[in-house]
C-alpha cells in the first residue's frame, strides 16, 4: 500500500535555530517527491521537488534530501524564522497510475 | 498569488442549503482537481478533470457534484452536506496528468455545515 509518513507531528523551536522534518514513504515505483509548505489558512506550496537520481536539493534556507534506497526524505530549515511558522507536507508521485500520496504534514512553531 | 484563485475564501451553511465552490486558475494548464482537507489528515482527492472531461472521481458522496465548463474554471456543487464534511476545500492546478507537474494551489475554501 502506497503511504507517506511524516515525523514529527509537530515541532516548536526558537527562533533562529535549525530543525529538520523527516518523511518516509512506501510509494512504489516511485517518481518524485516534493515538499510543500502551507500557511494556516493558505493553499499549500512548492518548496522542492526530487527524482530518483537526486539526493539533495536546496531552496534559499530549507535543503531537501532524498534516499531513494531506504525510502526516507529530511527537510532541514537553517536559522528558522517567525515566517516558517506552517505545515510543511511531504508528498511522493508514484510512477505507475499517476497517483499523488500525501503525508500528514508536520506543524512547525517559531517562537520569538 | 498562485495563480489559482477560490471563492468563497469561508462559507457557512445549513444541511438543506445548496451551494457552489469556484476556482479560476490563470496558468493556461489544462488538469484542475478539487481536495479535501481535514485537521490531521492527509489532502484526500475527490475529483480529477484533464481538458474538461472528468478522470477521478474517489468514491466521493453524490452531495458533491463537480463541473468543468472550461479548462480554466472548475466548481463544487454542494447539497445536502453533513456536519462531518466541513473542511477546507482546496483546488488545484497542473500541467497535463502529468504527476512530475507541480500542484498549483488556491488558498481554499473553508466550509462549515451546521
Amino acid at each position: 500500500k502506497n503511504q507517506v509518513e511524516q515525523s514529527p507531528q509537530s515541532l516548536i523551536i526558537l527562533e533562529g535555530k535549525n530543525c529538520t522534518l523527516q518523511c518516509n514513504y512506501t510509494v512504489s515505483p516511485f517518481s518524485n517527491l516534493r515538499w510543500y509548505k502551507q500557511d494556516t489558512g493558505r493553499g499549500p506550496v512548492s518548496l522542492t521537488i526530487m527524482t530518483f537520481s537526486e539526493n539533495t536539493k536546496s531552496n534559499g534556507r530549507y535543503t531537501a534530501t532524498l534516499d531513494a534506497d531506504t525510502k526516507q526524505s529530511s527537510l532541514h530549515i537553517t536559522a528558522s524564522q517567525l515566517s516558517d511558522s506552517a505545515s510543511y507536507i511531504c508528498v511522493v508521485s508514484a510512477r505507475r497510475d499517476d497517483k499523488i500520496i500525501f503525508g500528514k504534514g508536520t506543524r512547525l512553531h517559531i517562537l520569538p | 498569488e498562485t495563480g489559482v484563485t477560490q471563492t468563497p475564501r469561508h462559507l457557512v451553511m445549513g444541511m438543506t442549503n445548496k451551494k457552489s465552490l469556484k476556482c479560476e486558475q490563470h496558468l493556461g494548464h489544462n488538469a484542475m482537481y478539487w481536495y479535501k482537507q481535514s485537521a490531521k489528515k492527509p489532502l484526500e482527492l475527490m475529483f480529477v478533470y484533464n481538458f474538461k472531461e472528468q478522470t477521478e472521481n474517489n468514491s466521493v458522496p453524490s452531495r458533491f457534484s463537480p463541473e468543468c465548463p472550461n479548462s480554466s474554471h472548475l466548481f463544487l456543487h454542494l447539497h445536502t452536506l453533513q456536519p462531518e464534511d466541513s473542511a477546507l476545500y482546496l483546488c488545484a492546478s497542473s500541467q497535463a496528468n502529468s504527476n512530475t507537474g507541480e500542484l498549483f494551489f488556491g488558498e481554499g475554501s473553508r466550509l462549515t455545515v451546521l
